[in-house]
């Protein structure tokens, strides 16, 4: 049971280049989010989806776009990098409702210069 | 929309006492569940401690505990004995009791632990 997975765990990208950011969860959970950290931001959502074929705008989601095609699976892409999109990201799972633990990915460190 | 706040930026604690994190929150609703999260070097996120708002009793787990108290919004974490690996962010988060709600955070709390 891998749990939450992510890749790449490092990336440097130039402005205005796209890149897809993977997620992968294997323990069966409908719900699926994104979120980005900054210093002294805390962690803010995404994007989020409740089901494949379901996806929904969390807090900070523009310049970011997400599909969900499988329940195992919730890539982010971002279309067009800019340097504010430079953080760490964290992708997350669990199930849709209940006292349950909400598992993160071990994150991405992205840097757009 | 909820929010989450933490007051305090960074907290120290010597090892072996005792400190205690700040958090409040915002809601108009009856029924939702609070966390603590700990954020480690490693950036990994690990679950401390979970409360559900209907529960009067304060949750523990080990040496961390809870202060839950409703009626003013506020979820302190108090961590007994620390120790250097206790050394980390923390985050307070909430959650609605309705489906497919998302988890909100707070800014969090640096806490460093001094031998």
């Amino acid at each position: 049971n891998a749990g939450v997975t992510q890749t790449p765990k490092f990336q440097v990208l130039k402005t205005g280049q796209s890149m897809t950011l993977q997620c992968a969860q294997d323990m069966n959970h409908e719900y699926m989010s994104w979120y980005r950290q900054d210093p002294g931001m805390g962690l803010r959502l995404i994007h989020y989806s409740v089901g494949a074929g379901i996806t929904d705008q969390g807090e900070v989601p523009n310049g970011y776009n997400v599909s969900r095609s499988t329940t195992e699976d919730f890539p982010l892409r971002l279309l067009s990098a800019a340097p504010s999109q430079t953080s760490v990201y964290f992708c997350a799972s669990r199930r849709t409702r209940g006292l349950y633990e909400q598992y993160f990915g071990p994150g991405t460190r992205l840097t757009v210069t | 929309a909820q929010t989450v706040t933490q007051s305090q930026p960074e907290m120290s604690v010597q090892e072996a006492e005792t400190v205690t994190l700040s958090c409040t929150y915002d809601t108009s609703e009856s029924d939702y569940y609070l966390f603590w999260y700990k954020q480690p070097p490693s950036r990994q996120m690990i679950l401390v401690i979970r409360q559900e708002a209907y529960k009067q009793q304060n949750a523990t787990e080990n040496r961390f505990s809870v202060n839950f108290q409703k009626a003013a919004k506020s979820f302190s974490l108090k961590i007994s004995d620390s120790q250097l690996g206790d050394a980390a962010m923390y985050f307070c988060a909430y959650r609605s009791a309705r489906r497919n709600t998302p988890l909100v955070f707070g800014k969090g709390t640096r806490l460093s632990v001094i031998a």
